[in-house]
């Protein structure tokens, strides 16, 4: 348990409405994540942060933004939802850098855009 | 550019047997290598992993060889279980850039 929790875990909402995720970590680690898991696609990195304020984009970011103001919390933001981005959501958080590290998730979102 | 290929499921055995889920992947460093498991509902967990060439990463039964010649990491299990039942995520990590890379994952699903 890397001591991810993910806030809230289920919610459904309309198009065009704004929408934020939260992800918390308890363990004051550096780098954190933001994945999309959809059939056939696997898991898909949106963001992700590697410190207070220091994000960057992944390979699906468009449509969605992210914050990072303190190290503990990462927020996912879906500026104007569209139906495309119902999905299943993961924060993820590594330990450590180097060749050993590992990646934690947390228990995931499921967000559905009607 | 980096990525991770996994065998397409479902795959359905019956239970005690052999099984083998097989993951390549292309990198353009030196990555580690990761087998997740997803349960249904949960996250990813960590099931085993290998940092370097013809490491052999285990747990709970499941073993994978990191090889580096056929820039393969297949799972494998000599006798599955039901509660093996779930989704099988590789990976791979370059750590330079602290970034991971999945495959689509595979399903199985082990009969009684």
């Amino acid at each position: 348990d890397a001591g991810i929790t993910q806030s809230p875990r289920h919610k459904v909402t309309e198009t065009g409405t704004p929408v934020t995720l939260r992800c918390h970590q308890t363990e004051n680690h550096r780098y954190m994540y933001w994945y999309r898991q959809d059939p056939g696609h696997g898991l898909r990195l949106i963001h992700y942060s590697y410190g207070v304020k220091d994000t960057d984009k992944g390979e699906v970011s468009d449509g969605y933004s992210v914050s990072r103001s303190k190290t503990e919390d990462f927020l996912l933001t879906l500026e104007s939802a569209t139906s495309s981005q119902t999905s299943v959501y993961f924060c993820a958080i590594t330990r450590a850098g180097g060749p050993t590290d590992t990646q934690y998730f947390g228990p995931g979102t499921r967000l559905t855009v009607l | 550019g980096n990525s991770v290929t996994q065998m397409e499921g479902p795959v359905t055995l019956s239970e005690e047997a052999f099984l083998t889920i097989n993951c390549t992947y292309t990198a353009t460093g030196y990555p580690s290598l990761f087998w997740y498991v997803q349960y249904p509902g949960e996250g990813l967990q960590l099931l085993l992993k290998a940092t370097k060439a013809d490491d052999k990463g285990s747990n709970k039964g499941f073993e994978a060889t990191y090889r580096k010649e056929t820039t393969s990491f297949h799972l494998e299990k000599g006798s599955v279980q039901v509660s093996d039942s779930a989704v099988y995520f590789c990976a791979l990590l370059l750590y330079n850039f602290n970034k991971f890379y999945f495959g689509s994952g595979t399903k199985l699903n082990v009969k009684p």
